[in-house]
């Protein structure tokens, strides 16, 4: 059975400390890996996509690395700006999205 | 387009009342996924459309739940006789393919 697993749940930062998130799945047929940022009360918001182990994206403060097994996060010196859960996502081959729980992260000033 | 857009909101209602919900897609999307989520959850998927077609659903959609996408353009999604379970967070999302998927603000069911 196709399964996503992030962790840990929950992150406290101080604000500039850099950390990890990770997102490890099975799933037979995997066609990408997306990562998403969601706000309270709001729709996920798209991060990044990756396709193949190895590969690697990167957006301001965030960095996306994929292996066979899993995905990780970087946050480099994150600001209270960056606080939102960030949910991981695997795609089947009929294109829809099978999400992890998500990792609620807070960055203290 | 700027984006997906879902109406309403928010929605209150009394349990076993039907409701109805909106998503309107990105125009030139042909693909649109209708997900659910609840507090501390992510977002499971109940059913997605090309075009018109509706192409799979989840074993999470009762047959209290139906969903459709009338000449490929919106969607709407009905719940009959809403049980209190059924509060949570209906998101929709959009794409062309299966790349860059655009979810919306979601709209928000409470069942009292």
């Amino acid at each position: 059975e196709d399964q996503v697993t992030q962790s840990p749940e929950a992150l406290r930062l101080q604000e500039g400390e850099s950390s990890s998130l990770n997102c490890s799945y099975t799933v037979s047929g995997l066609r990408g890996l997306f990562w998403y940022r969601q706000d309270p009360g709001k729709g996920p918001e798209f991060l990044f996509t990756l396709y193949s182990a190895g590969e690697e994206k990167e957006k301001e403060r965030l960095k996306a690395t994929l292996t066979k097994k899993e995905s990780f996060l970087h946050i480099t010196a994150p600001k209270p700006e960056d606080s939102a859960t960030y949910l991981c996502a695997v795609q089947r081959n009929t294109g829809k999205l099978i999400f992890g729980q998500g990792t609620t992260l807070q960055v203290k000033p | 387009d700027t984006g997906v857009s879902q109406n309403p909101r928010h929605k209150i209602t009394k349990r076993g009342q039907n409701v109805t919900f909106r998503c309107d897609p990105i125009s030139e999307h042909n693909r649109l996924y209708w997900y659910r989520q609840t507090l501390g959850q992510g977002p499971e998927f109940l059913t997605y459309f090309q075009n018109e077609a509706q192409l799979e659903k989840s074993r999470l959609l009762s047959d209290r739940f139906s969903a459709e996408r009338p000449k490929g353009s919106f969607s709407t999604l009905e719940i009959q006789r809403t049980e209190q379970g059924d509060s949570a967070m209906y998101l929709c999302a959009s794409t062309l393919g299966s790349d860059g998927y655009t979810f919306g603000s979601g709209t928000r069911l409470t069942v009292v």
